[in-house]
């Protein structure tokens, strides 16, 4: 199985920071034929379902604010908030679907400074 | 509109069993890949299982193989989890979650439900 790990299992920035969350797969998830790397990223909110921000490694979903941006390719990964926002206060995973078993990273706190 | 409403969830013995459902509507459910994910209490995310629209491929975690079985009804817009020989670890939130793109495997999901609660307790 692909083990993802992320980086720092708990952040905290201050309002108008940057926040930035790291992905790290334990093999490549770039698929060769489309050159695409197969990585999602999620908020959830407590209380609520996860909800996707981010596929193919750095498409935005429809509706997700622009702040959010991702990057990455082969193993590692990176989701950045530009300018932290009250509401962005969540758990972010990442996600892995190169593979079966899809496997999520174990999940980065984020909090107000 | 999508909505994924999941029921089934409640309190279990080890060794019982349980049958999740998840009822879709507001897409063409027969073409999406669909999955159960799962969430023990204050603990990360767990993909469960997928099954394949156009042709019910199941696939599964190796800690649910052999215990519970993925499958769908494409005529009622559901999907289902039967799990059975049910263990302390396997209390979590289920969630039902919908495969971002059509005619695929399983990739990222677009849609989940709110979930339903599994305790399995002595």
């Amino acid at each position: 199985d692909i083990v993802m790990t992320q980086s720092p299992d708990s952040l905290a920035v201050s309002l108008g920071e940057r926040a930035t969350i790291n992905c790290k797969s334990s093999q490549s998830i770039l698929y060769s034929a489309n050159n695409k790397n197969f990585l999602a990223w999620y908020q959830q909110k407590p209380g609520q379902p996860p909800k996707v921000l981010i596929y193919w490694a750095s498409t935005r979903e429809s509706g997700v604010p622009d702040r959010f941006t991702a990057s990455g390719s082969g193993t590692d990964f990176t989701l950045t908030i530009s300018s932290l926002q009250a509401e962005d206060v969540a758990v972010y995973y990442c996600q892995q679907y190169y593979s079966s078993p899809s496997t999520f990273g174990q999940g980065t706190k984020l909090e107000i400074k | 509109e999508v909505q994924l409403l999941e029921s089934g969830g409640g309190s279990v013995q080890p060794g019982g069993s349980l049958r999740l459902s998840c009822a879709a509507s507001g897409f063409t459910f027969s073409i999406y890949t669909m999955s159960w994910v799962r969430q023990a209490p204050g603990k990360g995310l767990e993909w469960v299982a997928g099954i394949t629209g156009s042709d019910n491929a199941a696939y599964y975690v190796d800690s649910v193989k052999g215990r519970f079985t993925i499958s769908r009804d494409n005529s009622q817009n559901t999907l289902y989890l039967e799990m059975n020989s049910l263990r302390l670890e396997d209390t979590a939130v289920y969630y039902c979650a919908k495969d971002g793109t059509p005619l695929v495997g399983i990739e990222w999901f677009d849609y989940w439900g709110q979930g339903t609660l599994v305790t399995v307790s002595s």
